[in-house]
């Protein structure tokens, strides 16, 4: 099993750009997490889906920020426009499912606006 | 909304001494509660878990105890190892999916 996939692992981009960043879940498991990992905010949940519906958004900073999951096997998270404080390292994590307990997390992709 | 406390938030320990970590958090309807180990620039990834409905859990050199009624649960090491260095992580689940993690532990083993 390949694990988690995230696309791009770095992404370098200016301030005003428009960012996207992907994940591939582990095959069969159907609940998916967007995390965010900073020095100063910790690692903070911005959103999840299950069976791709999205279930709780609370996390997300601000209309910038959006995420999709328009299938089982791909979801992504965009940033537009984004601004130097979205710099971290941004996790996609997921879950088998009902009678299940243990999150798996992608590589991370670390993301820097300048 | 629900919060987790964790303590310390660096812990200096010798090879083959224990290491305790302990975090406490707010919601009572929380049932579960993963620890995760993060090495430097890698993903978090589970270490041991435990339900509400069990006080403790063992995994070789690694324990974590829970008290419900004081809504505490502790992360213990024994036998600590150069390898065991890292961040350590304490969570918990007060609704469907959604973990709340604690702001973590840094780790460090000197040989």
């Amino acid at each position: 099993d390949a694990g988690v996939i995230q696309s791009p692992r770095h992404e370098v981009t200016e301030m005003g750009q428009e960012v996207t960043l992907r994940c591939k879940p582990i095959s069969g498991h159907n609940s998916l997490f967007w995390y965010r990992q900073t020095m100063m905010r910790g690692l903070e949940l911005l959103i999840y889906f299950n069976n791709n519906v999205p279930i709780d958004d609370s996390g997300m900073p601000e209309d910038r920020f959006s995420a999709k999951m328009p299938n089982a096997s791909f979801s992504t998270l965009k940033i537009q426009p984004s601004e130097p404080r979205d710099s971290a390292v941004y996790f996609c994590a997921t879950l088998l499912g009902t009678q299940t307990d243990t999150q798996y997390f992608g590589p991370g992709t670390r993301l820097t606006v300048l | 909304g629900e919060n987790v406390e964790q303590h310390p938030s660096t812990l200096s320990v010798q090879e083959g001494d224990s290491a305790v970590i302990k975090c406490t958090y707010s919601d009572s309807a929380s049932n579960y509660f993963p620890w995760y180990k993060q090495e430097l620039g890698k993903r978090p990834q589970l270490i041991i878990d435990i339900r509400s409905n069990v006080g403790e859990k063992k995994d070789q050199r690694i324990a974590v105890t829970l008290n419900k009624t004081a809504k505490h649960f502790s992360l213990h090491i024994t036998e600590t190892q150069p390898e065991d260095s890292a961040v350590y992580f304490c969570a918990s689940r007060p609704s469907g999916n959604k973990l709340i993690f604690g702001a973590g532990t840094r780790l460090a083993v000197h040989p």
